[in-house]
């Protein structure tokens, strides 16, 4: 079992409509989720993180998390052409010697958002 | 404030060099952590400094290496370069050694041929 999984997609969603992204994790351990969003030969940019059960709103972006069940989603409202990008999901996993800490990424979700 | 910043950004060398990469973090981020990214997958884990001491290392040969300096710039080295060594490579800049946001910057296009 991989230890961040993503569907690779696409998802295809027309301009305007709410996309939903989804993450499962596999350590139990896993301390803090961030969301990041990677165009096409660019570096990931950081847009949400979550430490805590529950929503996290900002802007078009909503964060959910829930650690029993070991799932983390993003919602974008009102996509944008501009949306379209590999979205990354990263759990910050402390490392086996206690004194530091890894993200580890799943593939990512590659959203077209369509006119 | 300036991001991250990583020199160069484009490189290609032949099997069986050395590379050296570097990577400046954001003013009053204290850890550097460094990325593997291939075609298709998300980032590999390498190497995380904090104060100029290792914290962690991924999964990677002992042809890589790290270091971090006084001013918690850092550079990776990559001895004997193999054509599977081709990838992006990442720094993620974050203000402590924690689970805490970390912020990349712009990579570094390497190219083994």
């Amino acid at each position: 079992q991989k230890e961040v999984e993503q569907n690779s997609g696409p998802l295809s969603v027309p301009e305007g409509a709410i996309a939903s992204l989804n993450c499962t994790y596999s350590d139990r351990g896993s301390q803090s989720f961030f969301w990041y969003r990677q165009y096409s030969g660019k570096s990931p940019e950081l847009i949400m993180s979550i430490y805590s059960n529950g929503d996290k709103e900002d802007g078009r972006f909503t964060a959910q998390l829930n650690k029993a069940s070991q799932y983390v989603s993003l919602l974008i409202r009102d996509s944008q052409p501009s949306d379209s990008a590999t979205y990354l999901c990263a759990v910050n996993i402390l490392h086996l010697t206690g004194t530091a800490s890894k993200l580890t990424f799943g593939t990512g979700t590659r959203l077209q958002v369509t006119l | 404030d300036a991001g991250v910043t990583q020199s160069p950004t484009h490189l290609i060398k032949t099997r069986g060099q050395h590379v050296t990469l570097r990577c400046s973090p954001i003013s009053g981020h204290k850890s550097v952590s460094w990325y593997q990214q291939v075609l298709g997958q998300g980032p590999q884990f390498i190497f995380q400094y904090y104060e100029k001491e290792e914290r962690g290392r991924g999964n990677f040969p002992d042809r890589f290496s790290a270091r971090q300096f006084p001013n918690y710039s850092s550079e990776l080295n990559v001895n004997a370069l193999l054509l599977g060594d081709s990838a992006l490579y990442l720094c993620a800049s974050s203000r402590g050694q924690g689970p805490t946001e970390a912020f990349f910057g712009q990579g570094t296009r390497l190219t083994v041929v």
